[in-house]
């Protein structure tokens, strides 16, 4: 079945450690994205990418990083620049980056903790 | 500045009809979703508006109006299984050409026997 793929489920960080979440799509989706979730906030979108090799900075990128090297994967790290890393990440993607009335489709989610 | 409102929690009855607001100010507008998330799980798809009026799937309707910035998810039938939150999304224009959304915070249901 065609899908979007979140792992790990639960990652924790150490103080000073960079984490890589992992997102994998089989839809053949051109366009891919990252978002915070924490409890009372909307989602907020981290870092985006259209098409294969490119990628843009969304409303909360600093501290993360991102790479599109291939077309069905989109990995997250989170750096140790990021001081508030604990949220729910949700990975997304779309047949295309451009305005239509094409959805977003969601991963089951990483939820980040702090040790 | 980008703004979107929804009502925190509400809670109806099993059977009964439901109807969650969202009102949104941003810069211009490009469309509109609906999706689903229950707790701890991924958003789902419920619906798409980018004209004025009523969308309707199945026991799910969704209607916009752009002149005043505002649009409902409408929930009928209620069943035990709708208890989630529901996420208003806008899409605006400073976001260009692109497939960028503005989420609000949510509407979390209750949905009781």
């Amino acid at each position: 079945d065609g899908g979007i793929t979140q792992s790990p489920k639960y990652l924790f960080r150490k103080e000073g450690q960079n984490v890589t979440l992992s997102c994998e799509q089989n839809l053949n989706h051109d366009a891919m994205y990252w978002y915070r979730q924490d409890p009372g906030q909307g989602l907020r979108l981290i870092y985006y990418s259209q098409i294969v090799n490119d990628f843009q900075k969304g409303d909360i990128a600093e501290g993360y990083s991102v790479s599109r090297e291939k077309k069905e994967s989109f990995p997250l790290t989170v750096t140790s620049a990021q001081k508030n890393p604990t949220a729910f990440y949700l990975c997304a993607s779309s047949i295309n980056g451009g305005v239509s009335n094409q959805p977003q489709h969601f991963g089951d989610g990483t939820r980040l903790s702090i040790l | 500045g980008q703004n979107i409102d929804q009502p925190t929690e509400m809670t109806a009855t099993e059977g009964a009809i439901v109807q969650i607001n969202c009102t949104y100010q941003t810069s211009g507008f490009n469309g509109l979703f609906w999706y689903q998330q229950h707790a701890g799980e991924a958003p789902t798809f419920l619906s798409y508006n980018v004209l004025d009026g009523l969308e309707e799937k199945g026991r799910f309707s969704s209607f916009l109006s752009r002149s005043k910035g505002y649009s409902y998810l409408l929930l009928k039938e209620l069943q035990m299984k709708d208890s989630a939150s529901y996420l208003c999304a806008v899409r605006d224009q400073n976001g260009g050409a692109t497939n960028k959304l503005i989420f609000g915070t949510g509407t979390l249901l209750a949905v009781q026997p």
